[in-house]
Formats: structure tokens, C-alpha cells, sequence
């Protein structure tokens, strides 16, 4: 167990619509990563948050957004879903921040399937 | 740009064999940092090993090995007396170290599946 929390684990939602996908990170972490993994893509970086700032933004589609709330949570938003939106979205979190990189721990990923 | 590249898609092997996975990176930087991550079935991404461009000493940790060679941009991983249960994807990754405004990300290969046979 990393320690990093995900919720849901599964969601199945249809073309069109919009989900939220939770992330808590370790205890002591300020940093939190989005990715995807999906089979044409392999795991790409999303994004990365720090202390409730954008600090990296990888290959994010402008329907995606995220952001981290004071309390160090992160979600991630996917709107106007698509059927290529189906992947495994893992979290991950750090302490680190700027300047510095140590280990990224994952969470147990939200599959999500979009019919 | 960062590329890490893994050109074994797949590996099977008879229990108690050893296996060396492969993994090759480009960067253009001179600080950078290597990581193994293993994907069991359940879905997890679990870290391994994480190294900096500026330790090159090869690292063992019960049956893992890692080898690190800077001339040769490459980070193997070597499982010895492999096991059922080391079956999994394995992912290699490249994280530079920003200095400047920016944050921190990683950059997977493609993975290698290994299947471990009794």
C-alpha cells in the first residue's frame, strides 16, 4: 500500500458526459501527479500539482482539468467525455517540489470506461 | 526531449531462471533520474529503485539487480531466480531535475510484460 488513495476505483459512464476522479496523497506529500495509461498511449503525464498550484503541465486535453484544495487533495475533472477518454488514471504524489525530484508513489488507479 | 525506450514487449520464462529487462534512455540533461516501477495484475504501480545520473554503482537488493551505465544511456534491471509471482509489466522512467519554474514529471517507457512459468 503507497499510501496514496484513489476513489473510484471503477466508473462506466457514457460519450458526453463528466466525472470527477478523487485523489488523496500520502501523509507529508505537497505534491500531486495526474496520468493516464491507456493501451495506444502507454502512461503519459497529465499534469502535476504543488501545494495547490500548477507547477507542470504534460499532454492534457483542454476537456481535462484539475486542481488541489487546501487540504492537499487533488481531483481531476474530465468533461465531454469521449470513447478514446476509457484508461486507467493513476494519481501519484511527492514532496517534492520545484528544483528537486524524489520519488513519485502511485495510487491504485480509477479505471474509467466510457461507453 | 526525454525518450525511454524498452524494446522487449514481452518475456517468458521458466521459474528460477534469470531475466534481465532492458532500458534505454535519451536526455539532454546532465541531471537526471531513473526509476523502475513494477505493475502486477491488479493494476498498482509499485516503485522499485530510483537512481540519480550521478551514481553509477550497481545495486542489489535480494534477487534485483540494476545496472547503470551512463556511455551506454542504459538501466537494466535483473531479477535472479525469478519467481511466479514476479510476473508483472515493468516499467522503466526518466524524471529530469528542473531547476527553474517548472515541476517534475515522468516519462515511461512502453513496459516489458513478464510472464514467469512454473
Amino acid at each position: 500500500d503507497s499510501g496514496v488513495t484513489q476513489t473510484p476505483k471503477h466508473l462506466i459512464t457514457a460519450t458526453g458526459q463528466r466525472v470527477t476522479l478523487r485523489c488523496s496523497p500520502r501523509s507529508g506529500d505537497l505534491s500531486v501527479y495526474w496520468y493516464q495509461q491507456s493501451l495506444d498511449q502507454g502512461l503519459q503525464f497529465l499534469i502535476q500539482y504543488y501545494n495547490g498550484e500548477e507547477r507542470a503541465k504534460g499532454n492534457i486535453l483542454e476537456r481535462f482539468s484539475a486542481q488541489q484544495f487546501p487540504d492537499l487533495h487533488s481531483e481531476l475533472n474530465l468533461s465531454s467525455l469521449e470513447l478514446g477518454d476509457s484508461a486507467l488514471y493513476f494519481c501519484a504524489s511527492s514532496v517534492a517540489q520545484t528544483g528537486n525530484t524524489d520519488t513519485q508513489y502511485f495510487g491504485p488507479g480509477t479505471r474509467l470506461t466510457v461507453l | 526531449a526525454q525518450k525511454v525506450t524498452q524494446a522487449q514487449t514481452e518475456i517468458s520464462v521458466v521459474e528460477k531462471e534469470d531475466v534481465t529487462l532492458d532500458c534505454v534512455y535519451e536526455t539532454r540533461d546532465t541531471t537526471y533520474y531513473l526509476f523502475w516501477y513494477k505493475q502486477p495484475p491488479s493494476g498498482e504501480l509499485v516503485f522499485l529503485i530510483r537512481r540519480n545520473s550521478f551514481d553509477e554503482q550497481n545495486e542489489i537488493s535480494g534477487r534485483y539487480s540494476w545496472n547503470f551505465q551512463k556511455s551506454t544511456s542504459s538501466f537494466n534491471f535483473t531479477i535472479t531466480a525469478s519467481q511466479v509471482v514476479d510476473s508483472a509489466v515493468y516499467f522503466c522512467a526518466l524524471s529530469e531535475a528542473l531547476i527553474t519554474g517548472g515541476g517534475n514529471k515522468l516519462t515511461f517507457g512502453t513496459g516489458t510484460q513478464l510472464k514467469v512459468e512454473l
